[in-house]
């Protein structure tokens, strides 16, 4: 079974500056997809970067970036340039690409990040 | 955009009612999801469906809980018999394939 650990439950940044959000994880499938989600207060979860397995180029999306590190199993999520609306709830997740998982994301705890003004 | 859209977005019902939450996927999505986050806790794996049938489901998803995708359009999960544990909120999701989900925005249960 799959396990994801987000183990920063609250993190905070000031506005324009640079946070990264830590997710560990635990597989023994050798092929799988990596996650961020946000959830702001609206409610819907929103992807914000995908990061495949077989990739060795980390995933990066304007100001979201990841630092995928497989062998640790580590993919943290780097926010550069912060704004007030990347307030919200991120959740990591893991997907296994067997082609067995028909969609069973694993989330971890999440983390609330803050921006202030 | 397309996107998921879920009715209602929060239903108060009393425990041992029934309750059927509805969800339109993504028109050319051919799979669908329901999760469930209590508060406070993590998103949780509900159900999946394919091909009109459930593909996989986890050991939340027991006999009080069904999914239908009755009309080629809406999917829905019904609880047959509510407890005050099924409190949560509830997402919908589809995808093209079985990776990159689309969350709906949740449907808010609140058992009494």
């Amino acid at each position: 079974a799959q396990t994801v650990t987000q183990s920063q439950p609250e993190m905070s940044v000031q506005e324009a500056e640079t946070v990264t959000l830590s997710c560990t994880y635990d597989t023994s499938e050798s092929n799988y997809y990596l996650f961020w989600y946000k959830q702001p207060p609206s409610r819907q979860m929103i992807l914000v970067i995908r990061q495949e397995a077989y990739k060795q180029q980390n995933a990066t999306e304007n100001r979201f970036s990841v630092n995928f590190q497989k062998a640790a199993k580590s993919f943290s999520l780097k926010i550069s340039d912060s704004q007030l609306g990347d307030t919200a709830m991120y959740f990591c997740a893991f997907i296994g690409a067997g082609g067995t998982s028909y969609g069973k994301l694993t989330f971890g705890q999440g983390t609330i990040l803050t921006v202030h003004p | 955009e397309p996107e998921v859209t879920q009715t209602p977005s929060h239903q108060v019902t009393q425990m041992g009612q029934e309750v059927i939450l509805r969800c339109v996927p993504i028109s050319n999505h051919l799979y669908f999801y329901w999760y469930r986050q209590i508060l406070g806790q993590k998103v949780e794996f509900l159900v999946s469906f394919y091909n009109n049938e459930i593909s996989e489901k986890s050991e939340i998803f027991d006999d009080q809980f069904s999914v239908e995708r009755p009309d080629g359009s809406n999917f829905t999960l019904k609880i047959r018999s509510t407890k005050l544990e099924d409190s949560a909120m509830y997402f919908c999701a589809s995808s093209e394939w079985t990776g990159e989900l689309f969350f709906g925005e949740g449907s808010r249960l609140t058992v009494l």
